[in-house]
């Protein structure tokens, strides 16, 4: 059981260039999130998904897209990365709203 | 407003003492959860316990407990005889209620180290 993983667990991006973050969750979640962890900014909420097929704006979406195919995978996409795009972004998922979130281990993205 | 406000930025403590975390939250909810989770320097973030505002008791799980008081929304974390590997970054959240996503709105954190 090896609960929320997150690939890849580092990055460095050129400005403009793209990637895609994956998420798993092996706990047969519905809702599964995305974050951005910013020193002094605490976790921001990116993108959401209350169960497959489906996807939703957070906070911070722009410069961002998602998609949930299938229900334990939950895609992070930057289309042209910006050095603003610098952060640690973890995914969480939950068995239901308003329940306790579990996190995968953390991306640390940075783009130069 | 649903703001969560830890304002201990940090604290430095000597193993062995006890230590306190404070968190106070915004609500107009009638019921609602509560959380803690930690973050140590490995950085991942790890659920520690989710409070539901009809339970006021106290929560006791080995050195850890947590003093919830729905009077003055307050949710304080205490950690008994800490230990070097309690050093962390100590979150509290609640969930967002303006929606329907849940997700959770977390405090700017307190940075716990102890020293051995």
């Amino acid at each position: 059981n090896a609960g929320v993983t997150q690939t890849p667990k580092f990055r460095v991006l050129k400005t403009g260039q793209s990637m895609t973050l994956l998420c798993a969750q092996d706990m047969n979640h519905e809702y599964m999130y995305w974050y951005r962890q910013d020193p002094g900014m605490g976790l921001r909420l990116i993108h959401y998904s209350v169960g497959e097929g489906t996807t939703a704006k957070g906070e911070v979406p722009d410069g961002y897209n998602v998609s949930r195919l299938k229900k334990q995978n939950f895609l992070l996409g930057l289309e042209s990365a910006a050095p603003s795009q610098t952060s640690v972004y973890f995914c969480a998922s939950s068995r239901a709203a308003f329940y306790e979130q579990y996190f995968g281990p953390g991306t640390r993205l940075t783009v130069t | 407003a649903q703001k969560v406000t830890q304002a201990q930025t940090e604290i430095s403590v000597v193993e062995k003492e006890d230590v306190t975390l404070d968190c106070v939250y915004e609500t107009r909810d009638t019921t609602y959860y509560l959380f803690w989770y930690k973050q140590p320097p490995s950085g991942e973030l790890v659920f520690l316990i989710r409070r539901n505002s009809f339970d006021e008791q106290n929560e006791i799980s080995g050195r850890y407990s947590w003093n919830f008081q729905k009077s003055t929304s307050s949710f304080n974390f205490t950690i008994t005889a800490s230990q070097v590997v309690d050093s962390a970054v100590y979150f509290c959240a609640r969930p967002y209620y303006g929606g329907s996503q849940g997700n959770l709105i977390f405090g700017k954190g307190t940075k716990l180290s102890v020293k051995p």
